[in-house]
């Protein structure tokens, strides 16, 4: 079955700067990449997700990259805010239905 | 509309006591998912159904684990004789399934199961 790896699995950023979160997938057939971010107590919301057909894909401060060959996808978030702080999850599928997670990542936001 | 709602958000329950933990997905989504998160992990894949078909229990931990979805709506989670190492929130999330291909999964709220 496909493995997620995911790093670091804490980030601590200045505010206003930016956080970088890598992850990497085994299966070359995955074709689906989305991020969720779950606050504290909360349930994870999706954030932003990026299929194989494109190597790159950005929401506002929120970037996503896909790397196929290497088999890797990382997500950015650049003038990172006080909100921002919050576990943050990759996953990927190939294309059917089961979503394998990574471990997470605990971003905090130093004000 | 309302989202994905579970039941009860806490349960608290004896080692060897069986529990039954609901979920509500949200109304026209035909697949459901279960999954376990405990304290500082990641969400672990517990089972799926999608509309009549066979369920994947692919990520059932035991035979003590089990689930059910009826009228291709409520999905209700038992685990039968509860062991400590049970204890975690069990995450539920629905999506639109089958002919959308993977995409956006709405969670739950969850229920926090602790096992005396």
């Amino acid at each position: 079955g496909e493995n997620v790896e995911q790093h670091p699995s804490t980030l601590s950023v200045q505010e206003g700067d930016s956080a970088v979160i890598k992850c990497t997938y085994s299966d070359s057939a995955s074709n689906y990449f989305p991020w969720y971010k779950q606050e504290l107590g909360k349930r994870p919301q999706l954030i932003i997700d990026i299929r194989s057909n494109v190597g790159e894909k950005k929401d506002q401060r929120i970037a996503v990259t896909l790397n196929k060959t290497a088999k890797h996808f990382s997500l950015h978030i650049t003038e990172t805010q006080p909100e921002d702080s919050a576990v943050y999850f990759c996953a990927a599928s190939s294309g059917d239905y089961k979503l394998s997670f990574g471990a997470g990542t605990t971003v905090t936001v130093r004000a | 509309g309302a989202g994905v709602s579970q039941s009860p958000s806490n349960k608290v329950t004896e080692k060897g006591k069986d529990v039954e933990l609901r979920c509500d997905p949200i109304s026209g989504h035909t697949a459901l998912y279960w999954y376990r998160q405990s304290l500082g992990q990641g969400l672990e894949f517990l089972i799926y159904f999608q509309g009549n078909s066979a369920p994947d229990k692919s990520g059932l931990p035991s035979d003590r684990f089990s689930a059910e979805r009826t009228g291709g709506s409520v999905s209700t989670l038992t685990i039968q004789r509860t062991q400590q190492e049970d204890s975690a929130v069990y995450l539920c999330a629905s999506s639109l399934g089958v002919g959308q291909g993977a995409g956006e999964q709405f969670f739950g709220p969850g229920t926090r199961l602790t096992v005396l």
